[in-house]
């Protein structure tokens, strides 16, 4: 079915370092991408979003990147914290009503 | 500003019964949104209501269903439930129907023995 994939399931970086996630997303027609990170026992949480007509935005300690022509979604985190340890969804607009969300990235940050 | 809420935060039932799950949205928010949460998988559109009517849903069979209200709070039954109806069923809420982020509750975990 319709899915957005991730290139890796987990990732281990250590404290303080930089985390890069990605995403490979399916549908060339959307223009809309949003990263959410979802703590355990929690739902997903809103940290990043970017439209089609972008490559790049910025916000506190993450920057999401976009790449249309391979179609292709990361977010980077600097200084990575022990708060980060999370699991990481990119999910795609399809125009309208529908999100679509990857199957997420487990992200372990190590004292 | 309250969150998105749901409950009950877990619910355990036995094949056959049947589940039903509460979601209330922020306020002012009309559309409503339900996702299914396999153990380790992503979220799976389930279905989306948006002032008081179903405007689509997702590859589930018809045992799924639900409702939203006038207040915009919305229920989600499952019928005839079955194993492998355990999962973390999600709600989120937005403004409106267009392209923005959704705002998700905590979810309710629904256990089928």
């Amino acid at each position: 079915g319709e899915s957005v994939g991730l290139h890796l399931p987990t990732l281990s970086v250590q404290e303080g370092d930089n985390s890069i996630i990605n995403c490979a997303y399916s549908n060339s027609a959307s223009d809309y991408f949003i990263w959410y990170k979802q703590e355990s026992g929690k739902g997903p949480q809103f940290i990043i979003d970017i439209r089609s007509n972008m490559d790049k935005r910025q916000g506190q300690r993450v920057t999401v990147l976009l790449n249309k022509t391979v179609k292709h979604l990361s977010l980077q985190i600097a200084a990575t914290q022990p708060g980060d340890s999370a699991v990481y969804f990119c999910a795609e607009n399809t125009g309208g009503f529908k999100t679509i969300f990857g199957a997420g990235t487990r992200l372990f940050v190590k004292a | 500003e309250a969150g998105v809420t749901q409950s009950p935060t877990h619910l355990i039932k036995t094949r056959g019964q049947q589940a039903t799950l509460r979601c209330s949205p922020i306020s002012g928010h009309t559309s409503v949104y339900w996702y299914q949460q396999a153990l380790g998988l992503g979220l799976q559109f389930l279905l989306w209501y948006d002032e008081g009517e179903e405007r689509n849903r997702g590859n589930f069979p018809p045992r799924f269903s639900g409702r939203q209200f006038p207040n915009y709070s919305s229920e989600l039954n499952v019928n005839a439930l079955e194993l492998e109806d355990s999962a973390l069923y999600l709600c989120a809420s937005i403004p409106g129907t267009g392209r923005e982020k959704l705002f998700f509750g905590s979810g309710t975990q629904l256990s089928v023995l």
